[in-house]
């Protein structure tokens, strides 16, 4: 059994630039929520897909987006980076059925620098 | 809202010391809880679960009891070990969905040996 995967493990990008993070889930997950931790602070959810389709959004601008693909992988796409993106992005996978959700499975995270 | 309210740290314990990180929520329901621990370095691990009241979770030597009436879920070890600094954060899921969380602002725990 795979766990979740995230890639890349560290990135630097430019304020203004745009950046694309990826996510695989676990085997037997179907669904994907993105959240990001800034330093010395708890996550915070960006939003989670199921179905190939955003399925709940935190508080967070559209130019935080996402997709998830047909083999439930996902990526998060951050556009016009700022400054206070800078922070460590965590990927989760779980299973939604008709009895609901299971526990998330946490990857080990992109670190995003922005300079 | 919902939210979940921890201890602040760093809390430093010699090694065998008896742990206790205090989690607080408010929320809609009864909702599952969670604690979930978080090695230098690394992305979240599920320590243990509750999922209704009165239920205690364990793992590793770590216990937590879903205690409703004082909506606490307080994360409990006897014996506490080097290997067991980390930032431990307590959760619970929006609307009982396990993937969407509600995460405390973490306790880190240091041990010296």
């Amino acid at each position: 059994e795979t766990g979740v995967t995230q890639s890349p493990t560290h990135l630097i990008k430019t304020r203004g630039q745009q950046v694309t993070l990826r996510c695989s889930s676990q085997s037997g997950h179907n669904t994907v929520s993105w959240y990001q931790q800034a330093l010395g602070q708890g996550p915070q959810f960006i939003f989670q897909y199921y179905r190939e389709e955003e399925n709940g959004r935190g508080n967070f601008p559209p130019r935080f987006s996402g997709l998830q693909f047909p083999n439930y992988s996902s990526e998060l796409n951050v556009n016009a980076l700022e400054l206070d993106d800078s922070a460590l992005y965590l990927c989760a996978s779980s299973l939604t059925s008709g009895a609901g959700s299971t526990e998330a499975f946490f990857g080990q995270g992109t670190r995003l620098t922005v300079v | 809202g919902d939210s979940v309210t921890q201890m602040e740290g760093p809390v430093t314990l010699s090694e065998e010391a008896f742990l206790t990180i205090n989690c607080t929520y408010t929320a809609t329901g009864y909702p599952s809880l969670f604690w979930y621990v978080q090695y230098p370095g690394e992305g979240l691990q599920l320590l243990l679960k509750a999922t209704k009241a009165d239920d205690k979770g364990s793992n590793k030597g770590f216990e937590a009891t879903y205690r409703k009436e004082t909506t606490s879920f307080h994360l409990e070890k006897g014996s506490v070990q080097v290997s067991d600094s980390a930032v431990y954060f307590c959760a619970l899921p929006f609307y009982n969905q396990g993937g969407k969380l509600i995460f405390g602002q973490g306790t880190e725990l240091s041990v010296k040996p």
